[in-house]
């Protein structure tokens, strides 16, 4: 059964600081995604990560992805508040139809 | 810019009862999923639809539950009987190509059983 760790699951940040939110999956998988969750809205998808290697980034967010270690990475630049929200990894398991097992998230506050 | 539409956005049905969710891809995908968020908690595979069956399902898609593309446009999400444990935000997501680009998710809906 594939399953999706993620830490941390609660991250409180000042603003201008850096961290990173890791994510470990259990099995085989080339696909790994990241997605971003507003209070009481939708999945907003951030990275989509296909290969060992990956790195993409956007603003003050960079995501990695090393399919031998089973591990991606979600770093956060200089945060600022407006980053504030509940980030999850989603990973498609090989052989799926494309159905997402996703990680319990990280709820980051950034404070002023 | 194209979005995943879900109606409605806030449902409240009496145990037993039968509801139906409904959704509307962007429209040049072809897979088409049902996810689920009971509050506070991660996001759960349902059910994943291409070509107009079911292509996958977890454990939590029993018989109480179906899925139908009745036209061209809208993708159901159907519980017979429903438990106060189906509480639940319900998210529909369509893709372009099976797990090599991203799901788009829309918006939701809060479904509430009392």
């Amino acid at each position: 059964e594939l399953k999706v760790e993620q830490n941390p699951l609660f991250l409180s940040m000042q603003e201008g600081k850096n961290y990173t939110i890791y994510c470990n999956y259990s099995t085989t998988s080339d696909r790994l995604y990241w997605y971003r969750q507003d209070p009481g809205k939708s999945l907003e998808s951030l990275f989509v990560l296909l290969s060992n290697g990956a790195v993409k980034q956007e603003g003050r967010l960079m995501a990695s992805l090393d399919t031998k270690a089973r591990l991606s990475t979600l770093h956060i630049t200089a945060a600022v508040h407006d980053l504030s929200a509940t980030y999850f990894c989603a990973v498609d398991a090989r052989g799926s139809q494309g159905n997402l097992i996703f990680g319990k998230g990280t709820k980051l506050s950034v404070k002023p | 810019e194209p979005e995943v539409t879900q109606t409605p956005s806030h449902q409240v049905t009496q145990m037993g009862q039968e509801v139906i969710l409904r959704c509307v891809p962007i429209s040049n995908h072809l897979y088409f999923y049902w996810y689920r968020q009971i509050l506070g908690q991660k996001v759960e595979f349902l059910v994943s639809f291409y070509n107009n069956e079911i292509s996958e399902k977890s454990e939590i898609f029993d018989d109480q539950f179906s899925v139908e593309r009745p036209d061209g446009s809208n993708f159901t999400l159907k519980i017979r009987s429903t438990k106060l444990e189906d509480s639940a935000m319900y998210f529909c997501a369509s893709s372009t190509n099976r797990g090599y680009t991203e799901a788009f998710f829309g918006q939701g809906t809060r479904l509430t059983v009392v």
